[in-house]
């Protein structure tokens, strides 16, 4: 079975800075798509990135990118210019057949940016 | 644009009672995914649906049961509720085939007292 593990329960950053969110999984499939998604305290789950196991160029969507080592089995997320509207719980996750296919988690990991 | 609707947002029920909660995909949406998220946990999946059959089952209580109707929307109904249950519920979509992932909603807070 496939597990996703975030080591980091909780991590804090002065607003615009950067924080690099660790994100590690297991797995034996050769393709798969990774994610992050955000939970702000609205609860509401929300795509940040995402990453196709067989594309070698790591993903990045704006102040987010990602730095995905697939030999390392490692997907860490990188926030620049972090951002208060950036507090929220991020969740690592793991899908092994594309759009279609159940996610599998990891703990999450709760940022805190302070002014 | 439209987003996957969930009803109700919040839903308070006694122990032993029976509570049905709904999703509405986004349109032309094939795929449903029902996940619980128990208070400071990650999202755990249940269910899900394609073309109206199940197509993937996770750890769902024998108790809780849910279809995908003609219309795409589905339903997660969940009986002889314990305390435990209390949880958030989301409800996910997707588009078999496209690569634009899930689309979550809001999630149904359950609070089983």
């Amino acid at each position: 079975a496939q597990t996703v593990t975030q080591s980091q329960p909780e991590m804090s950053v002065q607003e615009a800075e950067t924080v690099t969110l660790s994100c590690t999984y297991d797995t034996s499939e050769s393709n798969y798509y990774l994610f992050w998604y955000k939970q702000p305290p609205s609860r509401q789950m929300i795509l940040v990135i995402r990453q196709e196991a067989y594309k070698q160029q790591n993903a990045t969507e704006n102040r987010f990118s990602v730095n995905f080592q697939k030999a390392a089995k490692s997907f860490s997320l990188k926030i620049s210019d972090s951002q208060l509207g950036d507090t929220a719980m991020y969740f690592c996750a793991y899908n092994s057949g594309g759009s279609n296919y159940k996610l599998t988690f990891g703990k999450g990991t709760l940022l805190t940016v302070n002014p | 644009a439209a987003g996957v609707i969930q009803s109700p947002r919040h839903l308070i029920k006694e122990k032993r009672e029976t509570a049905t909660l709904k999703c509405y995909p986004i349109p032309r949406h094939d795929t449903v995914y029902w996940y619980q998220q128990g208070p400071g946990q990650d999202p755990q999946f249940l269910i899900s649906f394609y073309e109206k059959m199940q197509s993937d089952k996770g750890s769902i209580p024998d108790r809780f049961s849910a279809q995908q109707f003609s219309d795409y929307h589905s339903e997660l109904n969940m009986s002889s509720l314990e305390l435990g249950d209390s949880a958030l519920y989301f409800c996910a979509s997707s588009a078999r085939g496209s690569l634009d992932g899930y689309t979550f909603g809001s999630g149904t807070r359950l609070t089983v007292v």
